[in-house]
């Protein structure tokens, strides 16, 4: 069971690089890493998913180092409304059952 | 907009009441979840259906029971409710039963209220 650990809240500054890292130390080899975000009361939204390495989309980065028991979700020069609770989730095909969204980091954007 | 939708949005009952809760996937999408938030918490899985099948559980109590319909709709019924049971209830949608790899999309969450 690839339980997950993330920082409780962060504070940043509009403009500024923010990089929430989640700790994974029991992922398994068929885990794959996804996080999303989610507003006050709507449902959370997709942001990236790896497995290793780097990836890289419109909106963010994920770092995933070799031995795979963390990764950090970069997200550029935030604004205001990326002000949200961010969700590191680990798991694989056969283990739906296992998902645990956890209570994510909540994230405070500043003017 | 991410193509699922729940009804009701907002449901206020009783203590030993029943409710039930719909969920309409995305277009095509196969895979129904359903998931837990109470306030200040984090998302608690419930239960996948894929293809009108139970696929996985999680911690869904025995109060709780869901199924999934052949036009692929899904209802999950709440009954015996508490008031511990007040909570939002997202449902979620992906093309397959590859949960962990696969994108999950979430509906707007019907907001429970136990009185």
């Amino acid at each position: 069971l690839a339980k997950t650990t993330q920082p409780i809240s962060m504070d940043s500054y509009e403009g500024q690089e923010v990089n929430i890292t989640c700790s994974h130390n029991n992922i398994a080899t068929n885990d794959y890493i996804t996080w999303y975000q989610q507003f006050p009361s709507q449902g959370p939204r997709f942001i990236i998913q790896g497995y290793k390495t780097k990836v890289t989309n419109e909106v963010a980065s994920l770092f995933i180092p070799a031995d795979r028991k963390s990764s950090t979700l970069s997200l550029p020069r935030v604004s205001l409304s990326d002000t949200a609770v961010y969700y590191c989730l680990v798991g694989d095909e056969y283990n739906t059952d296992k998902l645990i969204f956890g209570t994510g980091t909540r994230l405070q954007v500043f003017p | 907009d991410s193509g699922v939708t729940q009804t009701p949005k907002h449901l206020i009952t009783a203590t030993g009441q029943r409710v039930t809760l719909r969920c309409s996937p995305r277009s095509g999408d196969l895979s129904v979840y359903w998931y837990q938030q109470s306030l200040d918490q984090g998302l608690q899985f419930l239960i996948q259906y894929y293809n009108g099948e139970e696929r996985a559980k999680g911690n869904i109590l025995e109060r709780f029971s869901a199924q999934q319909f052949p036009d692929l709709h899904s209802e999950l019924n709440l009954s015996s409710l508490e008031l511990g049971d007040s909570a939002l209830y997202f449902c979620a949608s992906s093309p397959g039963l590859a949960g962990g790899e696969e994108t999950q999309y979430f509906g707007p969450g019907t907001r429970l209220l136990v009185l």
